[in-house]
């Protein structure tokens, strides 16, 4: 069935960049998203990409589609310590509106 | 503009206790699904709804049922809560056709504990 994985931590230093990594396994997924939890809040949409696509630039933020090896990852440049949050990939197969979730990573921004 | 309301925000409920959490939006949305966080296990899909009157099994549905009498209102109802049930529920809207704007609307979620 359709999986989604992601590890579950990330501690940078303020300033650097962070990767965070997500493989999944289905091949007709179209769009990957890439959400964001602040604590104690719902979901908000960071970036997304259509599966057509390899790369996707939004100010601080890249996203990467590797889709022979079904690997996405975002990288946030000079990372900030209000950047600290978790971090969650989804993808959306062919079914409509439904979205799979990986575990999320959070990302713990140190000064 | 409100977007996709949660109620309650926070619930205790005593095991075998019945209740409903509440899930609105007002963006027309068709599809409409319920998720609840675990740490370390991320979201998993509970139900979901393309549409009013239609509604489906999602990963993990045992122990909650669900309704789409119209567009705007998603509610999910525990029958007979169990401590296995405790978590951060959240509810999400979005179309359900291809393009730009695919993007799903959350709730800020309801954190339910079952003693």
């Amino acid at each position: 069935g359709e999986d989604v994985e992601q590890s579950l931590f990330l501690s940078v230093r303020e300033g650097d960049s962070s990767v965070i990594n997500c493989t999944y396994t289905d091949s007709s997924s179209t769009y990957l998203y890439w959400y964001k939890q602040e604590p104690g809040a719902g979901l908000q949409l960071l970036t997304y990409i259509f599966s057509n696509m390899d790369m996707k630039q939004d100010q601080r933020l890249t996203v990467l589609l590797n889709k022979k090896d079904k690997h996405l990852s975002l990288r946030i440049a000079d990372t900030q310590t209000g950047d600290s949050a978790i971090y969650f990939c989804a993808e959306r197969g062919n079914q409509g509106g439904k979205l799979i979730f990986g575990q999320g990573t959070e990302l713990s921004v140190k000064p | 503009n409100a977007g996709v309301t949660q109620t309650p925000k926070f619930q205790v409920l005593k095991t075998g206790q019945s209740m409903t959490l509440q899930c609105a939006q007002d963006m027309n949305h068709e599809y409409m699904s319920w998720y609840r966080q675990d740490p370390g296990m991320g979201l998993r899909l509970i139900h979901y709804s393309v549409g009013a009157g239609i509604t489906d099994q999602g990963e993990v549905p045992n122990g909650y049922n669900v309704s789409r009498s119209t567009t705007e209102d998603f509610p999910l109802r525990l029958l007979s809560a169990a401590p296995s049930q405790t978590s951060v529920y959240f509810c999400a809207s979005s179309d359900v056709g291809t393009g730009m704007n695919t993007e799903a609307f959350f709730g800020q979620g309801t954190r339910l504990t079952v003693v």
